[in-house]
């Protein structure tokens, strides 16, 4: 089992920017939830993906969509990039029934934004 | 909206001694209760949860935690460090209405040898 795996690694983009972020869920899984983590900080959750639907989303603007696929893979777009938005951008999967489900969180992207 | 409060950003133990990462929630409701290890350049990897089974729960690597709901904490101990523990800590909830989780803000662990 590959476990839950992430592309690109690293990125470098400028401001204004859009970047596209891709997430495989570990074998079994058909949730997947988007972190961001800023140096020093602990993971803040973006949203969260279930069915193809965005069931629950934090407090990040617009800019930040997504999407999941019949396969469960997922995306992460974020638009009009600003140098705040540099970060390690975590994907956690986990598998449909309740909060109680541990999330199972890949290496991540490490997006720098100049 | 919950918050999580890892008291201590930075921990400092001897190898062989105690280690000791204090976690508060602020929920009324008890959570189910997480901790997480984070080494460099690596993501979070599960070390234990609290799904209201027994309070004192056992993980990986000889670490424990216990949930004290009249003190709304879920401190992470060790009795006996080891070199290899030496990584970013971080303590999360997800309250069980929603899918949500929040996390501390990590306590760094260093290991004196």
């Amino acid at each position: 089992d590959a476990g839950v795996t992430q592309s690109p690694t690293h990125l470098i983009k400028t401001r204004g920017q859009q970047v596209t972020l891709r997430c495989s869920p570990k074998s079994g899984h058909d949730t997947v939830s988007w972190y961001q983590q800023a140096l020093g900080q602990g993971p803040q959750f973006i949203f969260q993906y279930y069915e193809e639907e965005e069931r629950q989303r934090g407090n990040f603007p617009d800019r930040f969509s997504g999407h999941q696929f019949p396969n469960y893979s997922s995306e992460l777009n974020v638009n009009a990039l600003l140098l705040g938005d540099s970060a390690l951008y975590l994907c956690a999967s986990s598998p449909a029934g309740g909060p109680y489900n541990e999330q199972f969180f890949g290496p991540g992207t490490r997006l720098t934004v100049l | 909206a919950q918050s999580v409060t890892q008291l201590g950003s930075h921990v400092s133990v001897s190898e062989g001694a105690l280690v000791l990462l204090r976690c508060n929630y602020s929920s009324s409701v008890p959570p189910y209760l997480f901790w997480y290890v984070q080494y460099p350049n690596q993501g979070l990897q599960l070390l234990l949860k609290y799904t209201s089974a027994a309070t004192l729960v056992k993980g990986i690597n000889g670490f424990e935690a216990e949930f004290k709901k009249s003190e709304t904490s879920f401190h992470l101990t060790k009795p006996s460090a080891h070199m290899s523990d030496a990584a970013e800590y971080f303590c999360a909830v997800s309250e069980r209405t929603g899918n949500q989780f929040y996390f501390g803000t990590g306590t760094s662990l260093t290991v004196i040898p």
